[in-house]
């Protein structure tokens, strides 16, 4: 069992559609929590940087985090076409000295226009 | 642009040889990190540098491997005898010197095809 579990996809929605997505975990140790964004061919972009439990909000993005169920959610309200693209979660302990990510397989995402 | 920059973008190399990337990571972040990914999968964790210091090596990095961050600044990920196995997404990310926090900023990635 993977470390870090994410749905592949792909998964399709309308435009102006609200988008879940959604990794688990089962490393209890994992505190840091992120979204990236990655376009095909390019290097991921940091969505949403969280610690520990509770939500975060930045825009038509919102990141929750529960930690008792091992699970995290990305949300994108009002999706356009430009949000089509690779969705990566990643994780990391705190106090590993690295604070080495570990990724989920990422969600593709399609909004159609 | 302040942002990770990776180069070359793209290298094509022939199996047995040996080819070098080079990094340079945001001013003043002391952290830099390198990951692989394959198509279809996330980045994975290679290896870690604080300063010039390389503290942290995953076991998917062989001897064929090799990471150097000489002066703190930019580093270089070399890879010696090529096979198509290594063929991925060469990624590189930094992190600012922030105590309790690790947020990472991605490079473009160097896109290795080894025939």
């Amino acid at each position: 069992q993977k470390e870090v579990e994410q749905d592949p996809g792909p998964l399709s929605v309308p435009e102006g559609a609200i988008v879940s997505l959604n990794c688990t975990y089962s490393n209890s140790a994992f505190q840091y929590f992120m979204w990236y964004r990655q376009y095909s061919r390019k290097g991921p972009e940091l969505l949403m940087y969280t610690y520990s439990s509770g939500n975060k909000e930045d825009g038509r993005f919102t990141a929750q985090v529960d930690k008792s169920s091992k699970y995290i959610s990305l949300f994108i309200r009002d999706s356009q076409p430009s949000d089509s693209a690779t969705y990566l979660c990643a994780m990391s302990e705190r106090g590993s000295g690295t604070y080495k990510y570990i990724f989920g397989t990422g969600t593709r995402l399609k909004v159609l226009a | 642009d302040t942002g990770v920059s990776q180069n070359p973008r793209h290298k094509i190399t022939k199996r047995g040889q040996n080819v070098t990337f080079r990094c340079d990571p945001i001013s003043e972040h002391n952290r830099l990190y390198w990951y692989r990914q394959t198509l279809g999968q996330g980045p994975e964790f290679l290896t870690y540098f604080q300063n010039e210091a390389q503290l942290e090596k995953s076991r998917l990095l062989s001897d064929r491997f090799s990471a150097e961050r000489p002066k703190g600044s930019f580093s270089t990920l070399e890879i010696q005898r090529t096979e198509q196995g290594d063929s991925a997404m060469y990624l590189c990310a930094s992190s600012p010197p922030v105590a309790g926090s690790n947020e990472q900023f991605f490079g473009p990635g160097t896109r290795l095809t080894v025939l």
